[in-house]
C-alpha cells in the first residue's frame, strides 16, 4: 500500500521567512501533486510534477524520484500563504486514483 | 459554468434519507472523482470514473453510489444516510491519459453534509 507522509503537520512562521514542507511516499509513482486549501475553502492545484523542479511565483516544488521525496518551498512568506498544503501521489500502475497525505497546516504571522 | 461546480454547498439531513450530491464540469475532462475530507484523515477517495460509462470503487465506497452517464456530470448518491457520512465532500476532475496537459486536478468548492 502506498503511504504518503507529510512533515511537519503544523508550521508557524513569521512573515518573510522561507518555508519548506516535505512529502515522502513509499512506492513508485507517475506523478506528485501539491495542493493548497485555505480555511473553509476549496482546494487548488499548485503543482503537478514527475521529475526535477517547478517554480510559480514564490512557490517552488522539487521532487527526487530515487529518494521518493518532494519538497514545497515558499519564499518571502506572507500571511495570505496561511493554508493547508496537501501532497498527493499517483502510482505507476496507471490508475487515476491518488493517495493523499494528511496535509501541513501553515500559519504565517504578520 | 466555469470549471467544476458542486451542489448543494451544504445540507443537513436526517438519517435514513436519500441524498444526491451533484457535480458538473465543463472542461471535457474524462476522469472524475469523489472524495470525502474528515479531520485528521485527509482526503479519501469514494468513487472514481476514468471515462463516461465507467466507474470504480475507491478507498471508502460503502454506502455510496455513482453514475457517469455523460462526460460532464458525476453525481454521488447516499441511498440511506448515516451519521458517519457527515463530512465535507469534494468532487474533482482531470484529463486522464498521456501528454503534457494530463493529470492536473481541478476541485469543486465542496459540499458540507451533516447527517443527524
Amino acid at each position: 500500500k502506498n503511504e504518503v507522509e507529510q512533515s511537519p503537520q503544523n508550521l508557524t512562521a513569521q512573515e518573510g521567512e522561507f518555508i519548506t514542507i516535505n512529502c515522502s511516499y513509499s512506492v513508485g509513482i507517475s506523478a506528485l501533486h501539491w495542493l493548497q486549501q485555505h480555511p473553509g475553502g476549496g482546494i487548488v492545484s499548485l503543482f503537478m510534477l514527475s521529475s526535477g523542479k517547478k517554480k510559480h511565483g514564490r512557490l517552488i516544488a522539487t521532487i527526487n524520484i530515487q529518494e521518493k521525496h518532494s519538497s514545497l518551498h515558499i519564499t518571502a512568506s506572507h500571511p495570505r500563504d496561511s493554508a493547508v498544503y496537501i501532497c498527493a501521489v499517483r502510482d505507476q500502475g496507471g490508475s487515476e486514483k491518488l493517495v493523499f497525505g494528511k496535509g501541513t497546516k501553515l500559519t504565517v504571522n504578520p | 459554468i466555469a470549471g467544476i461546480t458542486q451542489a448543494p454547498t451544504s445540507q443537513i439531513l436526517a438519517a435514513g434519507r436519500r441524498m444526491t450530491l451533484r457535480c458538473t464540469q465543463d472542461m471535457r475532462h474524462n476522469a472524475m472523482y469523489w472524495y470525502r475530507q474528515d479531520l485528521g484523515l485527509g482526503l479519501r477517495l469514494i468513487h472514481y470514473s476514468n471515462t463516461a460509462g465507467t466507474t470504480g470503487k475507491g478507498e471508502v465506497p460503502d454506502g455510496y453510489s455513482v453514475s457517469r452517464a455523460n462526460t460532464d456530470d458525476f453525481p454521488l448518491t447516499l441511498a440511506s444516510a448515516v451519521p458517519s457520512q457527515t463530512s465535507v465532500y469534494f468532487c474533482a476532475s482531470s484529463r486522464f491519459g498521456t501528454g503534457s496537459n494530463t493529470g492536473e486536478l481541478f476541485f469543486g468548492e465542496g459540499s458540507r453534509l451533516t447527517v443527524l
